[in-house]
């Protein structure tokens, strides 16, 4: 079972980029890297998923280097909205019995 | 395309009694799994459902307990209720048929038991 390891909590300013490191050692072969976000009193939201290299989409940016033991969330030009906690999230999606475990999150925390 | 309900959203027990909570996945999803949330522990997997089979099962007591019927719908059940298990209880929902995917929450059940 892969566990995760990020930083408890961040903070940062409108406009600036934020990356968020997750370590995570153990990492199987069928493993994807998942990041989630959540607001207070929400149920988390997907945010980025990847495998090895680069994934970028319209909110985010992923980046797993060779060996895969880490991976950094890069949030580019923060806003006060994007205050929330980041989960980062190692596992297998389409494997029978698979337990997704989350990891402690890192607080965001965006200042004007 | 309706998300994952949750109901009840709020709900207040006592201690000793039963609770409820039911999930409505993602049209299409087979999979549902539970979460437990508090500021403490965080977020903690409960269980697992695919077609109607728990699949895993979280570091939790017997007094949790869940079950998935024939279309997709959840529940999860929590008997004797004690003080610690005031929380956000997360139902996600998902494809779960490949490797790559995402889990989709509802809003949760905040359960506090006084």
């Amino acid at each position: 079972l892969a566990k995760t390891t990020q930083p408890i909590s961040m903070d940062s300013y409108e406009g600036q980029e934020v990356n968020i490191t997750c370590s995570h050692n153990n990492i199987a072969t069928n493993d994807y890297i998942t990041w989630y976000q959540q607001f207070p009193s929400q149920g988390p939201r997907f945010i980025i998923q990847g495998y090895k290299t680069k994934v970028t989409n319209e909110v985010a940016s992923l980046f797993i280097p060779a060996d895969r033991k880490s991976s950094t969330l890069s949030l580019p030009r923060v806003s006060l909205s994007d205050t929330a906690v980041y989960y980062c999230l190692v596992g297998d999606m389409g494997n029978a019995g698979n337990m997704l475990t989350f990891g402690g999150g890192t607080r965001l925390m965006v200042k004007p | 395309k309706a998300g994952v309900t949750q109901t009840p959203r709020y709900l207040i027990k006592t201690r000793g009694q039963q609770v409820t909570l039911s999930c409505s996945p993602i049209s299409g999803h087979r999979s549902v799994s539970w979460y437990q949330q508090t500021p403490g522990q965080g977020l903690q997997f409960l269980f697992e459902y695919f077609s109607e089979t728990q699949r895993n099962k979280g570091n939790f007591p017997g007094r949790f307990s869940g079950r998935q019927f024939s279309n997709s719908r959840s529940e999860m059940n929590v008997s004797t209720l004690e003080l610690g298990d005031s929380a956000l209880y997360l139902c996600a929902s998902s494809l779960a048929v490949q490797p790559t995917g995402e889990l989709f929450f509802g809003e949760g059940s905040r359960l506090t038991v006084l």
